[in-house]
């Protein structure tokens, strides 16, 4: 089993639709979860982190995250062209490490 | 200069030379760290420094050398490399361990001829 696991799309949204984007991961002792976007060709950028079970906020920008569960997703609002990227998840576990996933490839369609 | 930054953005090199990669954390933060970006492959992690001292060296191949003088600094020492090792080195911080939200600097792309 892979210890952090997104499906690879590519997930393809209509502009203005929510783009929903989901992570599961595999050490429960994990305390620590980050979403991050890449741009073809560039390093990834940080664009929401969470630390509690429940949602989490910023502008177009709402992290969930389920530790039951093992379970954290990304939903953007309002999608736009802009927005397309891969999407990574990264989970820092017990051991202080962070570990990525292969990262979900989203394009947003006029 | 903000962030992190690296040098050179792109670099070619022939499997028998020795070159070196830079990264400068303009942060504040204390812990720096060396990824690996491959095609269809998840980031690597590669080397670790907290305050200064390596805590973490994930198997590594020790034609991949790290030196990190002081909190800002991080180099990657590179001899007889490898066409597999051809990828996107990316420098990243973070203000100390790896709990902490890392930022990522723009990356090397190596291109090993």
């Amino acid at each position: 089993q892979k210890e952090v696991e997104q499906n690879s799309g590519p997930l393809s949204v209509p502009e203005g639709a929510i783009a929903s984007l989901n992570c599961t991961y595999s050490d429960r002792g994990s305390q620590s979860f980050f979403w991050y976007r890449q741009y073809s060709g560039k390093s990834p950028e940080l664009i929401m982190s969470i630390y509690s079970n429940g949602d989490k906020e910023d502008g177009r920008f709402t992290a969930q995250l389920n530790k039951a569960s093992q379970y954290v997703s990304l939903l953007i609002r309002d999608s736009q062209p802009s927005d397309s990227a891969t999407y990574l998840c990264a989970v820092a576990t017990n051991t202080d490490k962070l570990i990525f996933g292969t990262g979900t490839r989203l394009q947003v369609f006029p | 200069e903000t962030g992190v930054t690296q040098t050179p953005r792109h670099l070619v090199m022939g499997m028998t030379n020795k070159k070196s990669l830079k990264c400068e954390q303009h942060l504040g933060h204390n812990a720096m760290y060396w990824y690996k970006q491959s095609a269809k492959k998840p980031l690597e992690l590669m080397f670790v420094y907290n305050f200064k001292e390596q805590t973490e060296n994930n198997s590594v191949p020790s034609r991949f050398s790290p030196e990190c003088p002081n909190s800002s600094h991080l180099f990657l020492h590179l001899h007889t490399l490898q066409p597999e090792d051809s990828a996107l080195y990316l420098c990243a911080s973070s203000l100390a361990g790896g709990r902490d939200e890392q930022y990522f600097g723009p990356g090397t792309r190596l291109t090993v001829t």
